[in-house]
């Protein structure tokens, strides 16, 4: 079945550093590819999305690029702050799935 | 512009008790879902449904049943409780099922003992 790996956490950095949270998939067909995010006591909200291949998401300074070559999805932010501190979830959906496939979160910590 | 609302925050069960989680949208999105998160686990996705009256299992609905009488509501029902099902459950919800995004509730978090 499908699938989507994230690379483990927590992720210490400290703030304005260069973030990179990789994220790869396992799926037949042309999914499309999500990050979210969940601040501590709430629930997951989109970040960004990719649709198709070589299409790239942004949104907050976040970006990743949908690339099929690599099956890979990783999100970049080029100067972290305190606030982006939260657990970051890769996901992928294809047409007729039942719902979202998760990869298991990364936990992102921001150093002042 | 509540969004998805779900109630209770917290809730604390004995091993064989019965509980009805609450989930309400206001956005008339048709599809709804329930996920549970276990720590470094991700979201599973528990039962959905793709409008009023119709509901389907996802990947772990063992356990569990929900209702769609209509469109804003959709509880989750735990016959029985285990200490397996101790978890943190989320309803979502969306506009459709592949591009629109999911907004999620801020969760109910359940200890069974």
């Amino acid at each position: 079945g499908d699938s989507v790996t994230q690379m483990e956490g927590p992720v210490t950095l400290s703030e304005e550093a260069f973030l990179t949270i990789n994220c790869t998939y396992t799926a037949t067909g042309y999914p499309s590819l999500f990050w979210y995010v969940q601040y501590p006591g709430e629930g997951l909200q989109l970040l960004l999305k990719a649709t198709k291949a070589d299409d790239k998401g942004s949104n907050k300074g976040f970006e990743a690029t949908y690339r099929k070559e690599t099956t890979s999805f990783h999100l970049e932010k080029g100067s972290v702050q305190v606030s982006d501190s939260a657990v970051y979830f890769c996901a992928l959906i294809k047409t007729g799935a039942d719902g979202l496939t998760f990869g298991k979160g990364t936990h992102l910590i921001i150093q002042p | 512009n509540a969004g998805v609302t779900q109630t209770p925050k917290f809730r604390i069960l004995k091993i064989g008790q019965s509980m009805t989680l609450q989930c309400t949208q206001d956005m008339n999105h048709n599809y709804m879902y329930w996920y549970r998160q276990d720590p470094g686990m991700g979201l599973k996705l528990i039962y959905y449904s793709v409008g009023a009256g119709i509901t389907d299992k996802g990947e772990v609905p063992n356990g569990y049943n929900v209702s769609r009488s209509t469109t804003e509501d959709f509880p989750l029902r735990l016959e029985l409780a285990a200490p397996s099902q101790t978890s943190v459950y989320f309803c979502a919800s969306s506009s459709d099922r592949v591009n629109s995004p999911l907004h999620f509730g801020n969760g109910t978090r359940l200890t069974v003992t």
